[in-house]
């Protein structure tokens, strides 16, 4: 079965710290999603990469496709960051084309 | 600005009473999609019209129906609500297959 694992699940961090998120995914993909969920909310749009180093204000998004790895980075965190973060990935191969794999989240609390 | 668009934001039925959730996007995309998300739960796609093409996930239940009578608009309908089926109901857009997907702010089912 192929799967997309998050690490952490849960992070607590003081704002202004630095904070990277990893999503490991287990065979070969075309791309790879970084959505953001605050709770009760719907979901947005952070990146969508398959390769190298995507920056959107704070926000780094990096992807290793040999080493099947992204990394999420927030510079400078602040509590409105607060929210779930979740990796997902189109798997190559899959029939339609269209059907995401998603991680189960990481959930990030950023304390005044 | 282009967007998704939910309606309604909340949703309550009785059990047995059929729902029609709404979805329409300004983006002109040609692939849209409808998740379901339990709390604390990656999103599970039910079913996706790829132009007039409907997709129907194998593991998405009989109660669950949508249509797609334009472009822009997209519905589902649940047929005979259960209490099983009161979560979030995502709905998302895409640019072709594999592409960055865009997601409405959801509607929230309650089922009495």
């Amino acid at each position: 079965k192929n799967e997309v694992e998050q690490s952490p699940q849960n992070l607590t961090a003081q704002e202004g710290e630095f904070i990277t998120i990893n999503c490991s995914y287990s065979v070969g993909i075309s791309a790879l999603h970084w959505l953001q969920q605050h709770p009760g909310g719907g979901i947005v749009s952070l990146f969508m990469l398959s390769s190298g180093k995507k920056k959107h204000g704070r926000l780094i998004a990096t992807i290793n496709i040999q080493e099947k790895h992204s990394s999420l980075h927030i510079t400078a965190s602040h509590p409105r960051d607060s929210a779930v973060y979740i990796c997902a990935v189109y798997y190559l191969g899959e029939t339609s084309g269209s059907r995401l794999t998603f991680g189960e989240g990481t959930q990030l609390t950023v304390n005044p | 600005d282009a967007m998704v668009i939910q309606n309604p934001r909340y949703q309550v039925t009785q059990f047995g009473k059929p729902v029609t959730l709404s979805c329409s996007q300004t983006l002109n995309h040609n692939v849209m999609y409808w998740y379901q998300q339990k709390s604390s739960q990656a999103p599970k796609l039910l079913f996706h019209y790829y132009d007039k093409d409907f997709n129907n996930e194998a593991d998405t239940p009989d109660n669950f129906q949508s249509r797609r009578p334009n472009t822009s608009f997209c519905f589902l309908d649940i047929r005979s609500p259960g209490l099983g089926d009161a979560a979030m109901y995502l709905c998302a857009t895409s640019r072709g297959a594999g592409n960055e997907q865009f997601f409405g702010p959801g509607t929230r089912l309650t089922v009495l």
